[in-house]
């Protein structure tokens, strides 16, 4: 069964400090791994995606993410944090064939605080 | 123009009602989603239908019931709410590619039983 963990449920970092939000899966097969951001009272929003065409992605907003099998991590960073990256980041995994329809497992979620 | 609506945004309903969440996709997406966000922001996901067929039913209680009457539209149906029925609850939608299912989600309805 595929499963994310994401640690640290809370991360705080300065304006223009770097941002690191660390995501762990288990797939039995090739994954699908995503990181969306949701902001207070709003729907979830891709930043971006890993379908195996490169292992650095790069996202919306500075986000980039980089996809290392070996250590079955897709951890999310910026290398400089505005006051309006605060939000909820979720990471998710989905399988890339079956018939899954393309469900997503989500991590538990981690809040970023950014500090002026 | 919205990708993925859903109404109502907010549902506020006593224990022992039944009640009706709306979802609409313009993306043309074969398939649709419903999600549960819990209280301590935890998401995880109810139901998927693809053109128009249930394909993952997540062992939700059967006093859930979506409904699709066509590819374009995923209704949730919830008989007897419950206390723990309150949540925020997500409508997504996506077309299979070569990069998988990139779902688009829809603003959300935070449903309050009291």
């Amino acid at each position: 069964a595929q499963s994310v963990t994401q640690l640290g449920s809370h991360v705080s970092v300065s304006e223009g400090a770097l941002v690191l939000l660390r995501c762990n899966y288990s797939s039995s097969v090739p994954p699908y791994l995503f990181w969306y951001v949701q902001y207070p009272n709003q729907g979830l929003q891709l930043l971006l995606k890993y379908t195996s065409a490169a292992t650095l992605v790069k996202g919306i907003n500075g986000f980039e993410a980089e996809f290392k099998k070996s250590e079955t991590s897709f951890h999310l960073t910026k290398p400089s944090a505005h006051m309006s990256d605060a939000a909820e980041y979720f990471c998710a995994v989905s399988e890339s064939g079956g018939n899954q329809g393309g469900k997503l497992i989500f991590g538990q979620g981690t809040e970023l605080s950014v500090k002026p | 123009d919205t990708a993925v609506s859903q109404t109502p945004k907010y549902l506020v309903t006593q224990m022992g009602n039944d009640k009706s969440i709306k979802c609409e996709q313009n993306l043309g997406h074969d398939t649709m989603y419903w999600y549960k966000q819990d209280s301590k922001k935890f998401l995880k996901i109810m139901f998927s239908y693809n053109n128009k067929e249930l394909i993952i039913n997540e062992t939700v209680p059967n006093r859930f019931s979506p409904k699709s009457p066509d590819k374009a539209h995923l209704n949730l149906h919830i008989n007897s709410l419950e206390l723990g029925d309150s949540a925020v609850y997500f409508c997504a939608s996506s077309q299979k590619g070569t990069g998988g299912y990139e779902q688009y989600f829809g603003p959300g309805t935070r449903l309050t039983v009291t």
